[in-house]
């Protein structure tokens, strides 16, 4: 069975900082790969997705990720966080079963 | 476009009430799903329904049930509410294309078992 490892549960960071938010999966079949955002007292909206090609994908609001089949991660990086990135984030994968979640990270911007 | 609704947003139960959880979407889609979330959990799947007239269970489907009314609607049932089903509720949809598809969430509903 699939699972998804986000290795911090939270992640404080100074605006303007450079952020990088891990996430590992488990598959032994194709994987699709998938980074959630939920804002405070919203549900998730989707940041990005990896389907085939190329293995960085941007998605939006700065937000990129790389796939890496060797280290099997799919880590979501932004080169300068700003306060309205203050959310919880979830990586998920899905292939062969319906999206398994990560527990997510909790990412806080600091002024 | 509403997207995906529920209904209620907020509820509070005692121990061994009922109540559905309802979900709407007005996308068209053939998926929908049911998750709860809980701190550090995640999001876990509780049951989903592939397209209208099925429905499978999740990772976690005991002391729920489900039906999917119609194409739009996939709605929740706790038979006998327990505290260990205090959560957040959230319905989801998609248009399911072999795992690529995108899912869409709805607003979530917090539910509080007394």
């Amino acid at each position: 069975a699939q699972s998804v490892t986000q290795l911090d549960s939270q992640v404080p960071v100074f605006e303007e900082a450079p952020v990088e938010l891990r996430c590992n999966y488990s598959s032994s079949v194709s994987v699709y790969l998938f980074w959630y955002v939920q804002y405070p007292n919203q549900g998730l909206q989707l940041l990005l997705k990896y389907l085939s090609g190329s293995t960085l994908v941007k998605g939006i609001n700065g937000f990129e990720a790389e796939f890496n089949k060797s280290q099997t991660s799919f880590h979501l990086r932004k080169p300068s966080v700003h306060i309205s990135d203050t959310a919880e984030y979830f990586c998920a994968a899905s292939g062969n079963t319906p999206l398994v979640f990560g527990k997510g990270t909790r990412l806080s911007v600091i002024a | 476009n509403a997207g995906v609704t529920q209904t209620p947003k907020f509820q509070v139960l005692k121990t061994g009430q009922s109540m559905t959880l309802q979900c709407a979407q007005d996308m068209n889609h053939n998926s929908m799903y049911w998750y709860r979330q809980d701190p550090g959990m995640g999001l876990r799947l509780i049951y989903y329904s592939a397209s209208e007239g099925t429905t499978d269970k999740g990772e976690v489907p005991n002391g729920y049930n489900v039906s999917r009314l119609n194409k739009r609607e996939f709605s929740l049932r706790l038979e006998s509410a327990a505290p260990s089903q205090t959560s957040v509720y959230f319905c989801a949809s998609s248009e399911p294309t072999g795992g690529t598809d995108t899912q869409y969430f709805g607003p979530g509903t917090r539910l509080t078992v007394l």
